[in-house]
């Protein structure tokens, strides 16, 4: 079945230390890549997004690249801080059509240290 | 807050036992899922809600079962629980389908004793 696979399971930065996650995706439909971050007790909270036609995201300290070719994307996060520390999660669209549900990576443990 | 309310947060049950799981999508939502997430499974797509409709089905048990009903909220229905069934159960809506920005709840913790 399809799937997207996510490294690395844990990740620890020093403050100020840029961060990167990688997740490849098996499914050549996918045309929609959220990432989502979450912390204990909460709900996954969309933190950016990119769609197959464009191969760069950015917004602020937060971007986001994907290979198509490759089907490999990225989240880097630079300066990272305290409150960056949680688990981040990529996902990709199944199918390029009507359906909208998403297959998760397992998840990044990122620590950032003080 | 994402604007996704899910009830009840947390449920504790027996074995054996039914419970039903509660989402109200964000206002303007048509669309609605449900994942189940479990420290060794990660986050697992079980089933897609459009407007009242089933759009798609993941990994969801033959004893799991839900609904949209017309004012646009879920309900998933789990029955002769297992042990396994323990896990959290997220709701998550976006206004289309196919690939648009979905939110996702809080989530309720159902523990299985």
């Amino acid at each position: 079945g399809e799937n997207v696979e996510q490294h690395p399971s844990t990740l620890s930065v020093q403050e100020g230390d840029s961060a990167v996650i990688k997740c490849t995706y098996s499914d050549s439909a996918s045309n929609y890549f959220p990432w989502y971050k979450q912390e204990l007790g909460k709900g996954p909270q969309l933190i950016i997004d990119i769609r197959s036609n464009v191969g760069e995201k950015k917004d602020q300290r937060i971007a986001v690249t994907l290979n198509k070719t490759a089907k490999h994307f990225s989240l880097h996060i630079t300066e990272t801080q305290p409150e960056d520390s949680a688990v981040y999660f990529c996902a990709a669209s199944i199918g390029g059509g009507s359906q909208g549900n998403l297959i998760f990576g397992k998840g990044t443990k990122l620590s950032v240290k003080p | 807050d994402s604007g996704v309310t899910q009830t009840p947060k947390h449920l504790i049950t027996a074995t054996g036992q039914r419970v039903t799981l509660r989402c109200s999508p964000r206002s303007g939502d048509l669309s609605v899922y449900w994942y189940q997430q479990s420290l060794d499974q990660g986050l697992q797509f079980l089933i897609q809600y459009y407007n009242g409709e089933e759009r798609a089905k993941g990994n969801i048990l033959e004893r799991f079962s839900a609904q949209q009903f017309p004012d646009l909220h879920s309900e998933l229905n789990l029955s002769s629980l297992e042990l396994g069934d323990s896990a959290l159960y997220f709701c998550a809506s976006s206004v289309e389908t196919g690939g648009t920005e979905a939110f996702f709840g809080q989530g309720t913790r159902l523990t299985v004793v």
